[in-house]
């Protein structure tokens, strides 16, 4: 993906709440996998869940789901019953493609900033 | 569990040093990656490489230059530091399938150039 959007700078929920952040993005691949990053304020960046873009099932670790709507090209975030820990950035990321039309880095966005208040 | 290192959590320079950061990963990782991060700007790749001593431009390379000698080390280079670089940088790596395998992050470097 050439561009990855986050248009929620910062989210504030209270503990035990779902909340959901959103991320669009924009791509000319087949297939390609999105990623969502969460950085707690120790700044150690870890991936919290991935998505395989021709994979249809939506996928799920624990409290953390994403709604994957390809042809939107969006990818939110859903955490359920948010707990005081999962306070951080988080990031919507996506593969790079190159002039050259390979892989390189990741694509990020902006970060959505989500405070969970007890 | 993958463990990304990075040489520093915090370093102040001087404008116009050599600065070096290091990224040591240890998973046998192929592919390494040097990120920069600004508040709003999200994380902007400088660099990456898929194999010793390959390297490839990322979106702002300029002012900044890399090595890698050895498989699981991965250097960033400012060849002359100046105040604009002063910010967060994150090394990352992942196994072999740059479009496919996670990427792995180290704990960044917090960089301020006076």
């Amino acid at each position: 993906a050439q561009t990855v959007t986050q248009s929620q700078p910062e989210m504030s929920v209270q503990e035990a709440e779902t909340v959901t952040l959103s991320c669009t993005y924009d791509t000319s691949e087949n297939n390609y996998y999105l990623f969502w990053y969460k950085q707690p304020p120790s700044r150690q960046m870890i991936l919290v869940i991935r998505q395989e873009a021709y994979k249809q099932q939506n996928a799920t670790e624990n409290r953390f789901s994403v709604n994957f709507q390809k042809a939107a090209k969006s990818f939110s975030l859903k955490i359920s019953d948010s707990q005081l820990g999962d306070t951080a950035m988080y990031f919507c990321a996506s593969h790079r493609s190159n002039i050259g039309g390979g892989a390189d880095g990741l694509t990020f966005g902006k970060g959505t900033h989500l405070i969970i208040q007890p | 569990d993958v463990k990304v290192t990075q040489s520093s959590r915090y370093l102040v320079k001087r404008t116009g040093e050599k600065v070096f950061l290091e990224c040591v990963q240890d998973m046998d990782h192929e592919n390494m990656f040097w990120y920069r991060q600004d508040p709003g700007l999200g994380l902007r790749l400088i660099y990456f490489s898929y194999d010793v001593k390959m390297k490839e431009k990322g979106d702002i390379p300029e002012g900044y230059s890399v090595s890698r000698e050895k498989k699981e080390r991965f250097s960033l280079i400012l060849e002359s530091a100046s105040t604009n670089q002063t910010s967060m940088y994150l090394c990352a790596s992942s196994f072999r399938q740059i479009y496919t395998d996670t990427q792995y992050f180290g704990p960044g470097t917090r960089l301020t150039v006076l």
